[in-house]
């Protein structure tokens, strides 16, 4: 495996089931993001992990719980969830350093809520 | 506000015709201006980064430039193959190393 491997590739789930979303990352890299990307919306960051800090967006709301047991490895914990939470759930990772490096995307969780 | 705005939304080339995309930000430090490129059904794939106004970077048909209120994305002499959704997004200063704002990106159609 290499790259940024997501799983699954698609979910389908209503409002009252929980579920997860799995990242792995095979770059070696130190810092690991979850975005969602909605239909003629820009990229909207949710959360980051970079060197065992956490840092989130304050409007993500909290039926959406990241976890980050180590650097190679992000979970997206998902419950009771909206129909607007309808959209591509993707997971970048990167070097942190002084400058912004580029971040590495996987292909992404297609989730529809019911 | 850090924003971000792409333009054209869509663009239809025929093939062989050169154009350029563009991507205008207003940021308080910029950190890093990134193009990516977003097939169907796929994560985004990283092209180029320019830090400074005044760079360049090329890859095959494409070049990226960087001046200090926008970048451009030139595509010379298109293929179909290059049709995609390209993405820009600028790194910024005081959100830590690693906030990166995006703009909603230009979906290129390169017609045979």
């Amino acid at each position: 495996e290499t790259g940024v491997t997501q799983t699954p590739r698609h979910l389908v789930m209503g409002m009252t089931n929980k579920k997860s979303l799995k990242c792995e990352q095979h770059l070696g890299h130190n810092a690991m993001y979850w975005y969602k990307q909605s239909a003629k919306k820009p990229l909207e960051l949710m959360f980051v992990y970079s060197l065992e800090e956490r840092v989130e967006n304050n409007s993500v709301p909290s039926r959406f719980s990241p976890e980050c047991p180590n650097s190679s490895h992000l979970f997206l914990h998902l419950h009771t969830l909206q129909p607007e939470d309808s959209a591509l759930y993707l997971c970048a990772s990167s070097q942190s350093g002084g400058r912004n490096q580029p971040q590495h995307f996987g292909d992404g969780t297609r989730l529809s809520i019911l | 506000e850090d924003q971000v705005t792409q333009s054209p939304e869509a663009l239809r080339l025929q093939e062989g015709e050169s154009s350029s995309l563009n991507c205008s930000y207003t940021v308080s430090g910029l950190r890093g201006l990134f193009w990516y490129r977003q097939d169907p059904g796929k994560g985004p794939e990283f092209l180029f980064t320019l830090y400074s106004a005044g760079e360049e970077k090329e890859k095959e048909r494409l070049k990226a430039t960087l001046t200090k209120k926008e970048s451009f994305l030139h595509i010379t002499a298109p293929k179909p193959e290059d049709s995609a959704t390209y993405l820009c997004a600028a790194g910024v200063t005081g959100a830590g190393s690693y906030q990166l704002t995006f703009g909603k990106g230009t979906k290129l159609s390169v017609i045979p």
